[in-house]
């Protein structure tokens, strides 16, 4: 198993543009999340699916951020426009449900300058 | 609420000796509870999970933690540290009834020659 996988690794774009952050989660895994991780902040829930259904988006930080997970094996997070506060690692995880332990990607080192 | 408390931010160690890593947990129900390892630059690690079977859990790469619910704990140790084990330690909590996972602030483990 290839586990998470999330594209780009890194990202560099200019304030306003438009970023898309993707993961392909671990197959047959019915969970799928998105987390940030900043120093000041540690590392935040932004958003969970469930069978590609969205279940809880309230640590999503504004309307500028976006998820979707139009199947199984494909998610996206979507920030317009972008800010430079907005500059973290972005982690996409999985987990087959159950009270497992999530499979983390690599992760996105997003930097909006 | 469940939430989870780490109680040191940097521990240091000489290679070779004993690592403990702290952690208190709150929680109204029989918690599930996770340790994760992130190296630097890199993803997060499940190291172990407790799940409500034996107390003394047995993870990957030597570590192990006790759960203690008289002293709402759940530390992580290893006998014997090595350079490589220098990392972030996250002490995680799921929310019951979820599959969320709520992260502590994370101990930084110093290994020194």
């Amino acid at each position: 198993d290839a586990g998470v996988i999330q594209s780009p690794r890194h990202e560099v774009t200019e304030m306003g543009q438009e970023v898309t952050l993707r993961c392909k989660p671990i197959s047959g895994h019915d969970y799928l999340f998105w987390y940030r991780q900043t120093m000041m902040r540690g590392l935040e829930l932004l958003i969970y699916f469930n069978n590609n259904v969205p279940i809880d988006d309230s640590g999503m930080p504004e309307d500028r951020f976006s998820a979707k997970m139009p199947n199984a094996s494909f998610s996206t997070l979507k920030i317009q426009p972008s800010e430079p506060r907005d500059s973290a690692v972005y982690f996409c995880a999985s987990n087959p449900g159950g009270g497992y332990g999530y499979t983390f990607g690599s992760g996105t080192r997003l930097t909006v300058v | 609420a469940q939430s989870v408390t780490q109680l040191d931010s940097h521990v240091s160690v000489s290679e070779g000796t004993p690592v403990l890593l702290r952690c208190n947990y709150s929680s109204s129900y029989s918690p599930s509870l996770f340790w994760y390892v992130q190296h630097p630059n890199k993803g997060l690690q499940l190291l172990l999970k407790y799940t409500s079977a034996a107390t003394l859990v047995k993870g990957i790469n030597g570590f192990e933690a006790e759960f203690k619910k008289s002293e709402t704990s759940f530390h992580l140790t290893k006998p014997s540290a090595h350079m490589s084990d220098a990392a972030e330690y996250f002490c995680v909590v799921s929310v019951i009834y979820t599959d969320k996972l709520i992260f502590g602030t994370g101990t930084r483990l110093q290994v020194f020659p």
